[in-house]
């Protein structure tokens, strides 16, 4: 799936680093959000979610940020790997509606 | 499980003629989201169904842009006529549960040329 757009914004960080990856979210009432992982031919694929009531939340490798008074999200990836590359989207929402941010791009270089 | 299933893979098709995409969705998920991606638009919902049913189609761009879901296992979405700015990859995403698992397909990339 063709997820490069003119204006993402790119995340270079060298193997073995951490990377940080940031969201803001503009709705104030979403309870539940989600970061998505998609590589160049594929669907976006869940990584880890986090819901209002909760500031982070650990994953393997990841971890989940999230700050309700900002309305910001940060997804943090430990010991970043080659095959971390990848464009990385947040995702609201407070009904069934998931509404995707215009994503980062994760280039790991060796 | 087989997770969901989109075709076709790819599309390509001259304008005017009408395009049918199809969506397979993990068996016992309740709900069933239509999403186009673009470089310049990013990731758009178009629609979504729950049991079903249309809940939400404020997402469909035009009257050309047409979607149902007749069974529990199936859901199409249709573009008639079809415009060169419809060229997008188009994803089928469902959900088991309320907040839990949004599953994404594979993506049907559509060229109308």
């Amino acid at each position: 799936g063709e997820s490069v757009g003119l204006h993402l914004p790119t995340l270079s960080v060298q193997e073995g680093d951490n990377s940080i990856i940031n969201c803001a979210y503009s709705n104030s009432a979403s309870d539940y959000f989600i970061w998505y992982k998609q590589e160049s031919g594929k669907g976006p694929q869940f990584i880890i979610d986090i819901r209002s009531n909760m500031d982070k939340r650990q994953g393997q490798r990841v971890t989940v940020l999230l700050n309700k008074t900002v309305k910001h999200l940060s997804l943090q990836i430990a010991a970043t790997q080659p095959g971390d590359s990848a464009v990385y989207f947040c995702a609201e929402t407070d009904t069934d509606k998931l509404i995707f941010g215009t994503g980062t791009r994760l280039q790991v270089f060796p | 499980d087989a997770g969901v299933i989109q075709s076709p893979r790819h599309e390509v098709t001259e304008m005017g003629q009408e395009v049918t995409l199809r969506c397979k969705p993990i068996s016992g998920h309740n709900s069933l989201f239509w999403y186009r991606q673009t470089m310049m638009r990013g990731l758009e919902l178009l629609i979504y169904f729950n049991n079903n049913v249309p809940i939400d189609d404020s997402g469909m761009p035009e009257d050309r842009f047409s979607a149902k879901m007749p069974n529990a296992s199936f859901s199409t979405l249709k573009i008639q006529p079809s415009e060169p700015r419809d060229s997008a990859v188009y994803f089928c995403a469902t959900l088991g549960a309320p907040n839990y698992g949004y599953t994404f397909g594979s993506g049907t990339r559509l060229t109308v040329v």
